[in-house]
């Protein structure tokens, strides 16, 4: 079957854009969610979402912030983007988003701000 | 909140060395799960453990959980150019639907 997909795979944007990235999780999958990677910071969770509904999010400004819709698939929003905002951002899909269904990663979205 | 420390941070070894890797807890795991995640891919699960004292092998990768569960270990025997990438483990989900991940080890094995 399909793996999780996010597109763009890279984007560069400037200082003060804004950027939109999407993720369509394997078919079937409920839960959605989204990781920023930076060297210094590692995987750092910013939200969830099952069933259209946000169930947690995490402490990032709310510049961050994601949708879902109602097939599942899922975008998330940065906007007036920083220089440190230049990371690697993960989506993760699942059955259900508890610890009893394995979470499948795309291969990430390279968000570089200059 | 919870912190996953691993060590070492990074790791070069050479073609056929053994290696061990660790994941250390503030608190205590309802389980635990290693990643390995290769450049420019996402992380892919290896293993989950769930009970203190348990070990899971797979091929050549061994996989420890502590008594206590609080920690745990990854040992690759005579490690493969193919092994080299980002180790991490993690706190999956329990109520919060949040991952927590561990602060990694990169290895890279030479051949």
């Amino acid at each position: 079957k399909a793996g999780v997909t996010q597109t763009p795979r890279y984007l560069i944007k400037t200082r003060g854009q804004q950027v939109t990235l999407s993720c369509s999780p394997i078919s079937g999958h409920r839960s959605v969610s989204w990781y920023q990677q930076t060297p210094g910071q590692g995987l750092q969770f910013l939200f969830e979402y099952f069933s259209e509904t946000q169930r947690n999010k995490g402490n990032f400004p709310g510049r961050f912030s994601g949708r879902q819709f109602s097939n599942s698939r899922s975008e998330m929003n940065v906007s007036t983007l920083e220089l440190g905002d230049s990371a690697l951002y993960l989506c993760a899909s699942s059955l259900y988003g508890d610890p009893d269904t394995e979470a499948f990663f795309g291969q990430g979205t390279r968000l570089t701000v200059v | 909140t919870q912190l996953l420390e691993q060590s070492p941070q990074f790791l070069s070894i050479q073609e056929g060395e053994n290696l061990t890797v660790y994941c250390n807890s503030s608190s205590v795991f309802s389980s635990l799960q290693w990643y390995r995640q290769e450049p420019g891919e996402g992380p892919v699960l290896l293993v989950t453990v769930v009970t203190g004292g348990e070990v899971k092998k797979l091929k050549r990768l061994t996989f420890q959980f502590g008594d206590a569960r609080k920690d745990s270990s990854l040992h690759i025997t005579a490690a493969q150019p193919g092994d080299t990438g980002l180790y991490l483990c993690a706190d999956p989900p329990s109520g919060t639907y949040k991952y927590i991940f561990g602060t990694g080890t990169r290895l890279k094995v030479l051949a």
